[in-house]
């Protein structure tokens, strides 16, 4: 079946560092992968996303990487801030299907 | 712009009460998800609507069950309400097409407790 798990729940990094959460996915026939951001008391937003047939993807501050191989995501945030405290997310979605899966979901804590 | 609007944000109900839970699209979204989400979990997916009909659906009973409008809000309603319904429920909202990528808006979610 599908489903799309995160290696750590809780990661904890020093301000201006980078971040890298990973996560672990099983549906290989996925055609999209996302990563979202919940902050407290507020909706997932979504931050990024990369097909399946790409291996690395950049957006402002943030890089995906894919790796097909070992079915493993990743989301790099470069100079991390305070304001990216929050719960990440690693989705997938197949292509002509209406569901986005979620996983459990990593606690970034960025100390000041 | 409005986003993604739901309402209310908070209930509280009982076992066996039946709750409706609402949501306007973002401006220009035409496709409505729902999610459930419990507490230190990521989002489960209930269904979607399109076109005021139920277009794909995930692994929950018949107690749920929607509504989309012609003006493209939804509804989405739970019968015979049990401890276990307890979470925060958000709508989702994409443009037709763009759905396929996995490119949600969510708003910010109706917290049901059920006592």
């Amino acid at each position: 079946g599908e489903s799309v798990g995160l290696h750590l729940p809780t990661l904890s990094v020093q301000e201006g560092d980078n971040s890298i959460i990973n996560c672990a996915y099983s549906n290989s026939a996925s055609d999209y992968f996302i990563w979202y951001k919940q902050e407290s008391g507020k909706g997932p937003q979504f931050i990024i996303d990369i097909r399946s047939n790409m291996d690395k993807r950049q957006g402002q501050r943030v890089t995906v990487l894919l790796n097909k191989t070992v079915k493993h995501l990743s989301l790099q945030i470069a100079a991390t801030q305070p304001g990216d405290s929050a719960v990440y997310f690693c989705a997938e979605n197949k292509e002509g299907y209406q569901k986005v899966t979620f996983g459990t979901g990593t606690k970034l804590q960025v100390i000041p | 712009d409005a986003g993604v609007t739901q309402s209310p944000t908070h209930l509280i109900k009982t076992r066996g009460q039946q709750v409706t839970l609402r949501c306007s699209p973002k401006s220009g979204h035409d496709t409505v998800s729902w999610y459930q989400q419990a507490l230190g979990q990521g989002p489960q997916f209930i269904f979607q609507y399109y076109e005021e009909e139920e277009r794909q659906r995930g692994n929950f009973p018949d107690r749920f069950s929607g509504h989309q409008f012609p003006n493209y809000s939804s509804e989405l309603n739970v019968n015979a309400l049990l401890l276990g319904d307890s979470a925060l429920y958000l709508c989702a909202s994409s443009r037709s097409g763009r759905t396929n990528t996995g490119e949600l808006f969510f708003g910010e979610g109706s917290r049901l407790t059920v006592l």
